[in-house]
């Protein structure tokens, strides 16, 4: 079936050791979005890639970087995580121009110690 | 510009009695709205969507949610509550246009009561 899957399902880092967390889609789509969700929070948007232009939010920490090598896949690299970005994160895509909504995957539940 | 407002935080409604979950919205393009549930420790799930056609529209597992322009409203109703609805339900709205970002409200915790 496609779908959008992340890897890992959990992850443990430590305090300031880089970490990547990944995406990849089967569909096709052309916009791929990380969100980042704390708990009993809303998802708030890090970045998303149309195509090959990365649109980084205006709040979005420098710690955070994000690569799409294809249309496949995507990338969400913490450079130096700290306690405060250990939460959910959020890969979904969509192909703008047909409204089918935007697909989820099962997100990364980050932990840092 | 676009805004999303979930009226309630939370819900709680007793099994097989009918639930509503609200939501308003702004836009400043016709606007595509979708609600989403998000169980515990898992991903988004898409319940229904509406995009210009009925304004009634139907989703899975028994929801269904109705466009109202007029009130600027997208309300999310159940007729009759079970124990696995007990989540998180996002309204989200977008303007489907190029880069356009989705805009999530801050989600409804639905509570089931036995």
């Amino acid at each position: 079936d496609a779908m959008v899957i992340q890897n890992p399902r959990y992850q443990v880092t430590q305090f300031g050791k880089p970490v990547t967390l990944s995406c990849s889609q089967t569909l096709n789509h052309n916009v791929m979005y990380w969100y980042q969700q704390k708990s009993s929070q809303a998802p708030k948007l890090l970045f998303h890639y149309y195509d090959k232009d990365f649109n980084n939010e205006a709040d979005t920490p420098d710690n955070f970087q994000s690569r799409r090598p294809n249309t496949s896949f995507c990338f969400l690299d913490i450079r130096s995580p700290g306690l405060g970005d250990a939460a959910m994160y959020l890969c979904a895509t969509s192909r703008v121009g047909q409204v089918y909504g935007y697909t989820f995957g099962s997100g990364t539940r980050l932990t840092v110690v | 510009a676009q805004s999303v407002t979930q009226l309630d935080s939370h819900v709680s409604v007793s099994e097989g009695t009918p639930v509503l979950l609200r939501c308003n919205y702004s836009s400043s393009y016709s606007p595509s709205l979708f609600w989403y549930v998000q169980h515990p420790n898992k991903g988004l799930q898409l319940l229904l969507k509406y995009t210009s056609a009925a304004t009634l529209v139907k989703g899975i597992n028994g929801f269904e949610a109705e466009f109202k322009k007029s009130e600027t409203s997208f309300h999310l109703t159940k007729p009759s509550a079970h124990m696995s609805d007990a989540a998180e339900y996002f309204c989200v709205v977008s303007a489907q246009v190029r880069d356009d970002k989705i805009i999530f409200g801050k989600g409804t915790r639905l509570h089931i009561l036995p």
